[in-house]
């Protein structure tokens, strides 16, 4: 079955400090990695994902197949970007493309 | 447009009571899924529709838990005989599934606690 783990549970930054996220996941077929954020009292959204090779709010995050990883980067966090952010899964062409979450990572970033 | 909406947002029931939570998808979206989200085991998968069907219910904790879908659009979730790990809240979410567009949008969930 696959797996998705977040190691950090709270990571605390000071605005314009860099930021990673780490995001590792166990499955031997081709999966999906997104990365999804919940900022204070707002729905579960989309902030990005691998397929799409984009930067959203200055984040970015890589799929390294040889680690199994999809670590999510930003080079100088801001206060705004303060939230809870889950790394998901979901399998290519299975058929639901129902979401795996790993436990979730709390960003602070400090002034 | 309108996204999805669940109902209600918080509800509070005895230990042993059914309860009925509803989700309305974003028009048009035929797949729908229910997730909860519980302090002890995040995020997790419950059960998926595509229109009125359920081919995957493989995240359903127990028999205690049921789901259905009418006219390919609002999904009911019932627990009967809430128990007080029943407590967390419960997500939503709905998708287009047209081949790669397949992002799920969430709704802002329903806060259920069994006392």
């Amino acid at each position: 079955a696959q797996r998705v783990t977040q190691p950090e549970k709270l990571l605390s930054v000071f605005k314009g400090a860099p930021v990673e996220l780490k995001c590792n996941y166990s499955y031997s077929g081709s999966p999906e990695l997104f990365w999804y954020v919940q900022y204070s009292r707002q729905r579960l959204q989309l902030l990005l994902r691998h397929i799409s090779r984009e930067s959203i709010k200055g984040f970015t995050a890589d799929l390294n197949k040889g680690e199994t990883s999809f670590h999510l980067k930003k080079p100088f966090a801001q206060e705004e970007d303060s939230a809870m952010y889950y790394c998901a899964l979901s399998l290519i062409k299975a058929a639901g493309n129902k979401l795996t979450f790993g436990g979730g990572t709390r960003v602070l970033v400090k002034p | 447009g309108a996204g999805v909406s669940q109902s209600p947002s918080n509800k509070v029931t005895e230990k042993g009571k059914d309860v009925e939570l509803r989700c309305d998808p974003i028009s048009g979206h035929t797949a729908l899924y229910w997730y909860r989200q519980s302090l002890g085991q995040g995020l997790e998968f419950l059960i998926y529709f595509q229109g009125n069907s359920a081919p995957d219910k493989s995240g359903l904790p127990s028999d205690r838990f049921s789901a259905e879908r009418t006219g390919g659009s609002v999904s009911t979730l019932t627990i009967q005989r809430t128990q007080q790990e029943d407590s967390a809240v419960y997500l939503c979410a709905s998708s287009s599934y047209r081949g790669r567009d397949n992002e799920q949008f969430f709704g802002p969930g329903t806060r259920l606690t069994v006392l």
